[in-house]
């Protein structure tokens, strides 16, 4: 079965340092792949997504993704943090038109 | 572009009674929408994915006739939870997929609470 794994449940970072948010899949073919962030009570926002092509996409925010077929990864990355940015943050797979599996999301805690 | 909305954003009821969400894609048609679910602290469970003019499709374990979805036009899925209990309480968020039929983009989500 599909398998989407955020190993981070909770990170926390210093306001300007970078981040690095993980996410692994488990599938046989190449996924669509997507980042999304939820504010405390809010919907899903979505940052960005990888269907095919360069592998490294860049999204809103300033945050950009890596996606690695070797290691069936697909992390989340911003070189410098901002208080705002702090969130949950969802990895999610889809394949086609096809519905969406989540990873179990990261809360992102920035220090002052 | 890509804005979905939600109505309400958080509803009170008693229990026994029922409760409609709207789900609606303000500037774009999307024949298919989705309805999670989401406990405190936890990811999206997709409940049923909706297709405009037809049934929804439910997942495993989610009641069909307790979750009643509509989908009457390209920008409107409705999701009623009948006969609500406590355990219903939850956060329910609908997504719509973009014409292009490969990005979802979600709504604000409703904060439903049955006493």
């Amino acid at each position: 079965a599909q398998s989407v794994t955020q190993p981070d449940i909770h990170i926390t970072v210093s306001e300007g340092a970078s981040l690095e948010l993980r996410c692994n899949y488990s599938y046989g073919a190449t996924p669509y792949l997507f980042w999304y962030v939820q504010s405390p009570g809010q919907g899903l926002q979505l940052l960005l997504k990888y269907f095919s092509g360069d592998t490294l996409v860049q999204g809103i925010k300033g945050f950009e993704a890596e996606f690695k077929r070797s290691q069936s990864s697909f992390n989340l990355r911003k070189p410098s943090v901002h208080w705002s940015d702090a969130a949950e943050y969802f990895c999610a797979v889809g394949w086609g038109a096809q519905k969406l599996v989540f990873g179990q999301g990261t809360r992102l805690t920035i220090n002052p | 572009g890509a804005v979905v909305s939600q109505h309400p954003s958080w509803v009170i009821c008693k229990s026994g009674t029922s409760v409609k969400i709207e789900c609606r894609s303000l500037d774009f048609q999307a024949t298919t929408m989705f309805w999670y679910r989401q406990f405190p602290k936890q990811s999206l469970m997709l409940m049923a994915t909706s297709n405009e003019g037809s049934k929804a499709t439910y997942e495993q374990g989610v009641e069909k006739d307790k979750f009643l979805i509509n989908h009457a036009s390209l920008t409107l899925s409705t999701l009623t939870v009948t006969s609500a209990h406590p355990e219903d309480s939850s956060f329910y968020i609908c997504s719509a997929r973009d014409p292009n039929g490969d990005t979802q983009y979600f709504g604000p989500g409703t904060r439903l609470t049955v006493l």
